[in-house]
C-alpha cells in the first residue's frame, strides 16, 4: 500500500527548533515532488513547502520562508522539514503529501501535531 | 496570496444534489486548469476528490464532479449520502512563487 507516515511532532517554546520527518512506502519515492501542508486547530489547509523529485528545487510559503527548510533522501524514502525560530502561529497539524498530477496532492500522511507555546 | 473564497457551510438531504463554489482570481483559478478539491472528515487527513478542474482519481465516486467558469470553480455532489458529510476544500495552482492557494473550507451537512 502507498503510505506516508509523519513523525517528530512535539510541544516547543517560541524561538525553538523542531525537525519533522515523513517515511514513504509503497511507491517510487524519487518519481514524485513532495510537500508539507499544515492545518491550524479548527482552521483550513495551508501549503507550506515543496521539494522537487530530484531535490533540484524547493519552494516555501511566505510565512515560513527563511525559517523552514525542506529536504529529502531518495535513498531512504524520507522527507524532512527543519523548522527554526518557531512562532505561536506555526501551531498546527503538519501533513506530508505526495505531489500528484500537476499541483494536486494525491496521497497524504495521517498528520503530526506541532504545538508552539510558552 | 489571499485564500480562495468558499461558503462556510452548505446542507442537503439524502439523495439531493449540492454545489460548493470556490471563487478565485485571474492569478489562480482563472489562469490555470489546476483546481483540486479535497474531502476531510473530522480527525482524518484530506482526500483528493477532483484534480485538474474536472478529473476524478481512481476510486472516487462519480457522484462527485468538478467544473469551472472564469475565476470560479465548483464541486457538485449528487445523490447525497450520510458519509458525504465532511469539510471540503478547494485548491488552485497560483504560479511558481505561491505554488497553491486553498479555500477556507466548506462544511457539508447531510440533513
Amino acid at each position: 500500500d502507498v503510505q506516508l507516515v509523519e513523525s517528530g511532532g512535539d510541544i516547543v517554546q517560541p524561538g525553538e527548533s523542531l525537525r519533522l520527518s515523513c517515511a514513504a512506502s509503497g511507491f517510487t519515492f524519487s518519481d514524485y515532488w513532495m510537500h508539507w501542508v499544515r492545518q491550524a486547530p479548527g482552521r483550513g489547509l495551508m501549503w507550506v513547502s515543496y521539494v522537487k523529485n530530484d531535490a533540484s528545487g524547493t519552494g516555501y510559503a511566505d510565512s515560513v520562508k527563511g525559517r523552514f527548510t525542506i529536504s529529502r533522501d531518495n535513498t531512504r524514502g524520507t522527507l524532512s522539514l527543519q523548522m527554526n525560530n518557531l512562532r505561536v502561529e506555526d501551531t498546527a497539524v503538519y501533513y506530508c503529501a505526495r505531489g500528484g498530477v500537476d499541483s494536486a496532492f494525491d496521497v497524504w500522511g495521517q498528520g503530526i501535531m506541532v504545538t508552539v507555546s510558552s | 496570496q489571499s485564500a480562495l473564497t468558499q461558503p462556510a457551510s452548505v446542507s442537503g438531504s439524502p439523495g439531493q444534489s449540492i454545489a460548493i463554489s470556490c471563487i478565485g482570481t485571474s492569478s489562480d483559478i482563472g489562469s490555470y486548469n489546476l483546481v483540486s478539491w479535497y474531502q476531510q472528515h473530522p480527525g482524518e487527513a484530506p482526500k483528493l476528490m477532483i484534480y485538474e478542474d474536472t478529473k476524478r482519481p481512481s476510486g472516487v465516486s462519480d457522484r462527485f464532479s468538478g467544473s469551472k467558469s472564469g475565476n470560479t470553480a465548483s464541486l457538485t455532489i449528487s445523490g447525497l449520502r450520510a458519509e458525504d458529510e465532511a469539510n471540503y476544500y478547494c485548491c488552485s495552482y497560483a504560479g511558481p512563487n505561491s505554488f497553491v492557494v486553498f479555500g477556507g473550507g466548506t462544511k457539508l451537512t447531510v440533513l
